[in-house]
């Protein structure tokens, strides 16, 4: 069935740091990929999504690039800052209407 | 702001017991989606409807139904209730789940509900 894994955290970075939170995903067909962020306290969010292979998706210096060949969509930041810690939600929703899958959340602590 | 409204924000109850949380999705959208937030198991999904119809079900307990109504507004009643079941749970809303593709979820602040 459809899947989603995402390295686990939770991940603790220095201000300015780079950022990566691996996921990758097992799906049929040409699913729609996302990372939606959880601020405390607080709703899940889009951050970004693709919904096609080699499609990048950003928002907010946060980036993801939907890689077919290696079934995953990282997302990365260059800089990372104290507002960025939240815990961060890989997703996929495929063809045919069948439910979101998310993965099961990475927390990031940014430190200044 | 989402525009997903869900109420109450908190709930305090006991075990054994009955609660119902609302849920308003964001104007126009058909699909009313219902997670459960617990520390130690993530996001889990326990049901979905589209435009009042029931579209998939996941990890939902027997004790635990929902229902969306002709104005889209959806409930999740939660019965018998157990220690087990305190967490935060969330309602989203998307515009159309029979495409599927590419369907942004817009979530609400959640009900934190508090089994003692």
């Amino acid at each position: 069935g459809n899947s989603v894994t995402q390295m686990e955290g939770p991940v603790t970075l220095s201000e300015e740091a780079f950022l990566t939170i691996n996921c990758t995903y097992t799906a049929t067909g040409y699913p729609s990929l996302f990372w939606y962020v959880q601020y405390p306290g607080e709703g899940l969010q889009l951050l970004l999504k693709a919904t096609k292979a080699d499609d990048k998706g950003s928002n907010k210096g946060f980036e993801a690039t939907y890689r077919k060949e290696t079934t995953s969509f990282h997302l990365e930041k260059g800089s990372v800052q104290v507002s960025d810690s939240a815990v961060y939600f890989c997703a996929l929703s495929g063809n045919g209407g069948f439910k979101t899958i998310f993965g099961a959340g990475t927390r990031l602590f940014v430190k200044a | 702001d989402s525009g997903v409204t869900q109420t109450p924000k908190h709930l305090i109850t006991a075990t054994g017991q009955r609660v119902t949380l609302r849920c308003s999705p964001r104007s126009g959208d058909l699909s009313v989606y219902w997670y459960q937030q617990s520390l130690d198991q993530g996001l889990q999904f326990l049901i979905q409807y589209y435009n009042g119809e029931e579209r998939a079900k996941g990890n939902i307990l027997e004790r635990f139904s929902a229902q969306q109504f002709p104005d889209l507004h959806s409930e999740l009643n939660l019965s018998s209730l157990e220690l087990g079941d305190s967490a935060l749970y969330f309602c989203a809303s998307s515009v159309d789940s029979l495409a599927g593709v590419g369907d942004t979820q817009y979530f609400g602040p959640g009900t934190r509900l508090t089994v003692l």
